[in-house]
């Protein structure tokens, strides 16, 4: 009964590959996030979605895609891996946009570029 | 530009100490504030949040304070124990989104 769930929780895949990585939450929450965590344990915003709407696209290369078929699913498709994608990616989810609810994170995608 | 500062990085206590984590933020303009606690491996677990309007929240040997005017929060854990071993990250909420602070990693010895 995982309440935010990501497959898979590691990929190691070689430069130039294309991946996708995806996320479901089962909490009925209308907004969901992608975070991503540098080795310096930073974590920052990449995007995230309102009842499969796009509210928050930081400054992200567009290789990086999200999609959102349904509100429960929020999937990033990556193009051209580079070296500097090396990363944790989190799937995240919140039961509005509005910020007073506190968001619900997933175990982490561990992304390793070769 | 919103940056969060967390003191100190690193923390070893023994076991049954009181202690206390600090975060600061430089945009006191936030929403709220929320403290997380991420296990190795693991995704991050929402601990406390503490709405602007507010000056503490507390859920059993854990309490966060919020001084929005000068930028600070800290969160308090009482008789702290071994499974308390965690990175501890403090985010704000300014707009739409989170800022993180780097954590806080605490190994509580037994």
């Amino acid at each position: 009964d995982t309440a935010v769930s990501q497959t898979p929780k590691y990929l190691v895949t070689q430069m130039g590959n294309d991946k996708s990585i995806k996320c479901e939450q089962n909490l009925g929450h209308d907004t969901m996030y992608w975070y991503k965590q540098d080795s310096k344990k930073f974590l920052k915003i990449m995007f995230s979605y309102n009842n499969k709407e796009l509210i928050i696209n930081e400054t992200v290369p567009n290789r990086f895609s999200p999609k959102s078929p349904d509100k429960a699913h929020l999937n990033l498709h990556i193009n051209s891996l580079e070296l500097g994608d090396s990363a944790v990616y989190f799937c995240a989810s919140s039961q509005d946009g509005t910020g007073d609810q506190p968001q619900h994170f997933g175990d982490g995608t561990r992304l390793s570029i070769l | 530009k919103q940056e969060v500062t967390q003191i100190p990085a690193a923390l070893s206590v023994p076991e049954g100490e009181n202690l206390v984590l600090n975060c600061s933020f430089t945009d006191s303009a936030i929403y709220n504030l929320q403290w997380f606690r991420q296990d190795p491996g693991k995704g991050l677990t929402s601990l406390l949040l503490i709405q602007s309007s507010q000056r503490e929240q507390t859920s059993g040997r854990l309490n966060a304070s919020l001084d929005k005017s000068s930028g600070r929060s800290t969160l308090y854990i009482a008789a702290s124990q071994p499974g308390d071993s965690a990175t501890y990250l403090c985010a704000v909420r300014g707009g739409n989104k989170l800022v993180f602070g780097a954590g806080t990693i605490l190994r509580v010895k037994s």
